[in-house]
């Protein structure tokens, strides 16, 4: 089973910084096949990122996912009051699909 | 419109059974992977397992391989996560969540929120 792991476990930033989220495979992964997810408090996830770099539907340019292999980015290039949230990177090769523990967007 | 709506919020004693539901609709059911998610309380997502309602094909996450069973009745559009006998550490939000292709899990459920205890 492919083991993903993100880091940091908690980003400290204030509104309008940059965040960069990193999550990195145990083994190669398809880059098709990686996306990301943002969790609020008590909300569903919602599907940001899917392979690895197409944003899905009604996401906002300031998200941009990265890379290969087993190395992955998510990228927030200014950030909104709304952003600070959870973030999870995904695997979802062939049938067996695997979630990072996750990234921690906070004010700072 | 493309939605999974779960059933209710269930509270159970341990070794009590229970099926959950999750029913598809706006879309072809047996078509897509639908995969369930567990969420323990202030804790992120675990992978559970998927199933293909098309042909019931299912697969879990070794973690979970025994402790729970995915099936769905394509009649009547819905999958299910069932549990034999219920643990205090089975207390959860468990989500379903349906696979598109490249596009991976699109569409989500609302959550069923179960909890165990005597």
């Amino acid at each position: 089973e492919i083991v993903l792991t993100q880091s940091p476990g908690t980003l400290s930033l204030s509104p309008g910084e940059r965040a960069t989220l990193s999550c990195r495979a145990s083994q190669s992964v398809s880059s098709s096949y990686l996306a990301w997810f943002q969790q609020k408090p008590g909300q569903t996830p919602r599907l940001l990122i899917y392979g690895t770099s197409s944003r899905a539907t009604g996401i906002p340019d300031r998200f941009s996912g990265s890379g290969s292999g087993t190395d992955f980015t998510l990228t927030i290039s200014r950030l909104e009051p709304e952003d600070f949230a959870v973030y999870y990177c995904q695997q979802y090769v062939g049938s067996s699909w695997t979630f990072g523990q996750g990234t921690k967007v906070e004010i700072k | 419109e493309v939605q999974l709506v779960q059933s209710g919020a269930e509270v159970k004693k341990p070794g009590e059974s229970l099926k959950i539901s999750c029913k598809g609709s706006g879309y072809s059911f047996t078509s897509f992977w639908i995969g369930w998610v567990r969420q323990m309380p202030g804790r992120g997502l675990e992978w559970m397992g998927i199933i293909y309602p098309g042909d019931s094909n299912v697969i879990y996450s070794p973690s979970f391989q025994g402790q729970v069973t995915i099936s769905a009745d394509k009649s009547i559009s819905t999958a299910y996560l069932q549990w034999s006998s219920l643990k205090a550490s089975d207390t959860a939000m468990y989500y379903c969540a349906k696979r598109t292709g490249v596009y991976g899990m699109d569409v989500w459920g609302q959550g069923t929120t179960v909890t165990v205890s005597s």
